[in-house]
């Protein structure tokens, strides 16, 4: 039973429009989440985070946005460049990383446009 | 470049065979971290070693072993391999113990497995 879902396997948008990426999961102990970008031939690397305390974290181009009572996260990226174009990962964690490990989600393949 | 080498890149064996999988961290990283990404799946997390020794074990099969070794390297063999053990085996590492503080895990390129 997947913990963390993404289901929408992809996602095309136009450069210079928001992309959102969407998140749900099932565990109501996870109280972490994190968003990994991937490209092609490479491993993941860490996006952003936020923690259950915040319903928002910003980080230039990218907010994270937890609605915990729906159990969704999701992630805008505005505006979208090329550059963007990538698969992304959602993943959770429980107490703030410190216990468990971290569940991901199937990922997202993002195509930004020109 | 994240700092974290695995090698190979590229694997292709028959099932029932054993592969040997090696990661070299970021230098001063204690942890490495094992993860495995079948086709349209998610990454699975496998295995964490913190300074040469075992710190959490997530979905790894009876089959997989790993280890790390005095200068930090660590390796992940699978043996008797069947055909939905290929995938991509990834390695992260970080300078910290925690097993799921994920955004002090650096990624490496990945090492693809291909059973036949």
């Amino acid at each position: 039973d997947q913990q963390v879902k993404q289901n929408s396997p992809s996602l095309s948008v136009q450069e210079g429009r928001i992309s959102i990426l969407n998140c749900d999961y099932t565990n109501s102990m996870f109280d972490y989440f994190l968003w990994y970008k991937k490209y092609p031939a490479e491993g993941p690397t860490f996006l952003i985070s936020i923690s259950s305390i915040k319903d928002k974290n910003e980080d230039g181009r990218f907010t994270v946005f937890l609605n915990k009572s729906a159990k969704h996260l999701s992630l805008h990226i505005v505006p979208s460049q090329p550059g963007d174009s990538a698969v992304y990962f959602c993943a959770a964690s429980a107490q703030g990383g410190s216990q468990g490990n971290l569940i991901f989600g199937k990922g997202t393949k993002l195509s930004v446009k020109p | 470049d994240s700092g974290v080498t695995q090698t190979p890149k590229h694997l292709i064996t028959a099932t029932g065979q054993r592969v040997t999988l090696r990661c070299s961290p970021r230098s001063g990283d204690l942890s490495v971290y094992w993860y495995q990404q079948s086709l349209d799946q998610g990454l699975q997390f496998l295995i964490q070693y913190y300074n040469g020794e075992e710190r959490a074990k997530g979905n790894i099969l009876e089959r997989f072993s790993a280890q790390q070794f005095p200068d930090l390297h660590s390796e992940l063999n699978l043996s008797s391999l069947e055909l939905g053990d290929s995938a991509l085996y990834f390695c992260a590492s970080s300078a910290s113990p925690r097993t799921a503080w994920g955004d002090t895990q650096y990624f490496g390129p990945g090492t693809r497995l291909t059973v036949l």
